[in-house]
């Protein structure tokens, strides 16, 4: 079956390393997308992609970054520079507008992975 | 700005009863909206979604929304709630683009038996 594979599911890191969260898709989707999600602070936008080696920042971009090499993987790095890294982190994908409007702007969630500082 | 409002943070309802959740967003021009829920340390499943048209649309589970533009509203629905219908619950908006989507802070469901 077709989804979004995020791992680790959950992963440990020590204050000034820097941790790359894995997302895969086999959805030949064509914009992938990361959310942070805080309790009580529903999801906010870290970076998209709507395209193959092209991101944009979302609204709390500082202290993470992206790569986009392959349509079907968008890892993200959060870097020592992300003050308060520890959250639960979604990433997410869906087709382009124009594939069809049935399909196209609909997210689809990969299960999340919880990054927790020690 | 683009915003979504959604005015309660937690709501308990008992099993077998009717359940509505509140969304309301703030947007410059006709948007997609949105709701999905959400189990325990699990990513988010849509439940529904309104494009364009009949403003009451059906969800998967048994739920419905009905987009009200005159109100800026799009309240989920159920008519008899399960208590596998515990969890959270996100309504969202997204631009036509499809660029970005917005998502609001999340209700809590709690069913008691």
């Amino acid at each position: 079956d077709g989804g979004i594979t995020q791992s680790p599911k959950y992963l440990f890191r020590k204050e000034g390393q820097n941790v790359t969260l894995s997302c895969e898709q086999n959805l030949n989707h064509d914009a992938m997308y990361w959310y942070r999600q805080d309790p009580g602070q529903g999801l906010r936008l870290i970076y998209y992609s709507q395209i193959v080696n092209d991101f944009q920042k979302g609204d709390i971009a500082e202290g993470y970054s992206v790569s986009r090499e392959k349509k079907e993987s968008f890892p993200l790095t959060v870097t020592s520079a992300q003050k308060n890294p520890t959250a639960f982190y979604l990433c997410a994908s869906r087709f382009n507008s124009g594939r069809g409007r049935s399909g196209a702007n609909v997210l689809t969630f990969g299960a999340g992975s919880r990054l927790t500082v020690l | 700005a683009q915003s979504v409002t959604q005015p309660d943070i937690h709501i308990t309802v008992s099993e077998g009863a009717s359940l509505e959740l509140r969304c309301n967003y703030s947007y410059g021009a006709t948007p997609y909206l949105f709701w999905y829920v959400q189990s325990p340390g699990q990513g988010l499943q849509l439940l529904l979604k309104y494009f364009s048209g009949d403003t009451l649309v059906q969800g998967i589970k048994g739920f419905e929304a009905e987009f009200k533009r005159s109100q800026s509203s799009f309240n989920l629905r159920k008519p008899s709630v399960h208590w596998s219908d515990a969890a959270e619950y996100f309504c969202a908006v997204g631009r036509i683009t499809g660029n970005q989507f917005y998502f609001g802070t999340g209700t809590s469901l709690t069913v008691i038996p």
